[in-house]
């Protein structure tokens, strides 16, 4: 059974501030992919990234950034210098990579907000 | 705009009714997903279709059902409903029906069972 923890329920910072939104799973297959998901006020799912389990190499997209720890099952989203925009609630998820078929499992989610 | 669409967008019906929600995943994709949030389940897997096909199934009711048309537009049948059917079901899409496929999601539906 696979299972992603979002131990930060909320969090809450001032615009500027960086911030790390943290994920840990469990899984028992080699090959699985991780993934990052973006739910703001509007209510819609943003897909932000993905990560295959062979690649560990830390990825950097503008003021976002993964980092990816195969040793600790975790795979931590940092935002850098927040904006009140990035206010939303961030999901991490998880798909098995050797079977047919796809779904994501999902954690609890993370809500950030950012205050001007 | 994820290009996924979904209809309607809200949903008020009583308990025991049915209702089917509709989405039309992104241009292209063969694959379609549905799942549901709720304040107490967070959100979780029903089914995926893949080219008509379903391909895999996960904590989905007897009392729910779906499908995928030729025209790749797939519906979520709810029945005999409960207060505790009261979410937003979301569906996605993605290319293939592979896992490592990113999925965009709809708008979702917000369905309310009074």
């Amino acid at each position: 059974a696979q299972k992603v923890t979002q131990a930060q329920t909320e969090i809450s910072v001032v615009e500027k501030e960086d911030v790390t939104l943290d994920c840990v799973y469990e899984t028992r297959d080699t090959t699985y992919y991780l993934f990052w998901y973006k739910q703001p006020p509007s209510g819609e799912l943003v897909f932000l990234i993905r990560r295959n389990s062979f690649d560990e190499q830390n990825e950097i997209s503008g003021r976002y950034s993964w980092n990816f720890q195969k040793s600790t099952s975790s795979f931590n989203f940092t935002i850098t210098a927040s904006q009140v925009v990035d206010s939303a609630v961030y999901f991490c998820a998880l798909t098995p990579g050797e079977t047919s078929g796809s779904r994501l499992t999902f954690g609890e989610g993370t809500q950030l907000t950012v205050n001007p | 705009d994820s290009g996924v669409t979904q209809t309607p967008k809200h949903l008020i019906t009583a308990t025991g009714q049915r209702v089917t929600l509709r989405c039309s995943p992104r241009s292209g994709d063969l694959s379609v997903y549905w799942y549901q949030q709720s304040l107490d389940q967070g959100l979780q897997f029903l089914i995926q279709y893949y080219n008509g096909e379903e391909r895999a199934k996960g904590n989905i009711l007897e009392r729910f059902s779906a499908q995928q048309f030729p025209d790749l537009h797939s519906e979520l049948n709810l029945s005999s409903l409960e207060l505790g059917d009261s979410a937003l079901y979301f569906c996605a899409s993605s290319a293939q029906g592979n896992t490592y496929n990113e999925q965009f999601f709809g708008p979702g539906t917000r369905l309310t069972v009074l």
